[in-house]
């Protein structure tokens, strides 16, 4: 899973909890990722950024938010405004090329489950 | 929308038969298309990827690609398969946010199944 660390491995919430989910990356990146993977359904992107105090929504940003304050931390934050918190979350981090993408590193993922 | 497919849900194999995962791809303008496999419980793990040149690419743990344009194909291979390659594999391609920014959009992913 490279440099890049996720915590905590497992996370339970009650409803109507916010609760955040912490990435940490020591690979010098610019760029990183949150997705969501449901089981059948793959990797759906929720937030990234490919710069410090700047980011944008994925294809499922509603319920969550994120801050990129450093460079090597992506916080993510699941907001009781999310309907369906259950998931596995993972986040990523990349050189950021002009003109070009460059492969993704992987977290070892955070598993939340809504009590 | 840049897009890839991943038609098979499953793939069985027995070990030390070459094994074959498919993707097919959606994109405007020149593809730039990836591989990675994910094991239970873990992230992903990159394991090739195509941007131009050779059609035939070489990856990670023995695993090639051939990029084939006029099928808009990127099939994962990999001659002789072990125990140890059962695990979840994405095909993804680089798509291009709304805001212009660079991105991945994931196939929904093969589960592969190495028979011992």
């Amino acid at each position: 899973d490279g440099g890049i660390t996720q915590s905590p491995k497992y996370l339970f919430r009650k409803e109507g909890q916010n609760v955040t989910l912490s990435c940490e990356q020591n690979l010098n990146h610019d760029a990183m990722y949150w997705y969501r993977q449901d089981p059948g359904q793959g990797l759906r992107l929720i937030y990234y950024s490919q710069i410090v105090n700047d980011f944008q929504k994925g294809d499922i940003a509603e319920g969550y938010s994120v801050s990129r304050e450093k460079k090597e931390s992506f916080p993510l934050t699941v907001t009781s405004a999310q309907k369906n918190p259950t998931a596995f979350y993972l986040c990523a981090s990349s050189l950021r090329t002009s003109g070009r993408l460059n492969e993704q590193f992987f977290g070892p993922g955070t598993r939340l489950t809504v009590l | 929308a840049q897009s890839v497919a991943q038609p098979e849900d499953q793939v069985n194999v027995a070990e030390g038969n070459p094994l074959t995962v498919k993707c097919t791809y959606s994109v405007s303008g020149n593809p730039y298309l990836f591989w990675y496999v994910q094991y239970p419980n873990r992230g992903l793990q990159f394991l090739l990827k195509y941007i131009t040149g050779d059609n035939l690419v070489k990856g990670s743990y023995g695993f090639e690609a051939e990029f084939n344009k006029s099928q808009t194909s990127f099939h994962l291979k990999k001659p002789s398969a072990l125990v140890s390659d059962s695990a979840l594999y994405f095909c993804a391609v680089r798509d291009r946010g709304r805001e212009g920014n660079n991105r991945l959009a994931f196939g929904k992913g093969n589960q592969v199944v190495v028979i011992p």
